[in-house]
């Protein structure tokens, strides 16, 4: 059965600090992974990554892709309140469906 | 448009009842997804549109759940009979559905609540 696995479903932590969210993976056809961050109602795009080792960053957010070991892993450096939101991670496999995670609650307090 | 619409953006039902929830994609995306989201809960893939091929059904929690898009741009997900653990928020989204390396771009969702 494909499926995506997230962790930790849930952090809470100090502003400024650094996180790292987890993602694996078991899916057929796997084509790209794309990070997800979903503050109210609408998950907006963070990255997709296809290759390994290749680093996506965007300013305090930077991601990175295992297609061996089938994990990625998104970190955020200087945590702000502002960070605090669901992160998801989805797989696409082939030309079709996304899968998503159960994805994790990150919670920045001041 | 510039971006995923759907409608309404709330609904609230009578148990029984049937619903029907619109999503317009982003112009030229030739895919569309619907999912749903429980409270607390990650994203449940419901279907999935590529084109005028045959729609990916196999998310489809019931025969009460149908979905249709016409013409390759609108699309509206049926309810029919409402229940109460119908409810959650709607997602729609959409991308180049083509390639498989194209992100997909969501609307602010439909939030169902059904009474």
């Amino acid at each position: 059965e494909d499926k995506v696995v997230q962790s930790p479903l849930s952090l809470v932590v100090h502003e400024g600090d650094t996180v790292t969210l987890n993602c694996s993976y078991e899916v057929t056809n796997f084509r790209s992974l794309l990070w997800y961050k979903q503050e109210k109602k609408a998950p907006t795009f963070l990255f997709m990554l296809t290759s390994s080792g290749i680093e996506k960053k965007s300013g305090r957010l930077s991601s990175i892709l295992d297609k061996k070991e089938l994990f990625s892993i998104l970190n955020i450096t200087a945590t702000q309140t502002g960070d605090s939101a669901i992160y998801l991670c989805a797989v696409r496999q082939g030309a079709q469906k996304l899968v998503f995670g159960q994805g994790t609650r990150l919670t920045i307090n001041p | 448009g510039a971006g995923v619409s759907q409608s309404p953006s709330n609904k609230v039902t009578e148990k029984g009842k049937d619903v029907e929830l619109r999503c317009d994609p982003i112009s030229g995306h030739t895919a569309l997804y619907w999912y749903r989201q429980s409270l607390g809960q990650g994203l449940e893939f419901l279907i999935y549109f590529q084109g005028n091929s045959a729609p990916d059904k196999s998310g489809l929690p019931s025969d009460r759940f149908s979905a249709e898009r016409t013409g390759g741009s609108v699309s509206t997900l049926t309810i029919q009979r409402t229940q109460q653990e119908d409810s959650a928020v709607y997602l729609c989204a959409s991308s180049f559905g083509d390639r498989g390396h194209a992100e997909a771009f969501f609307g602010q969702g439909t939030r169902l609540t059904v009474v």
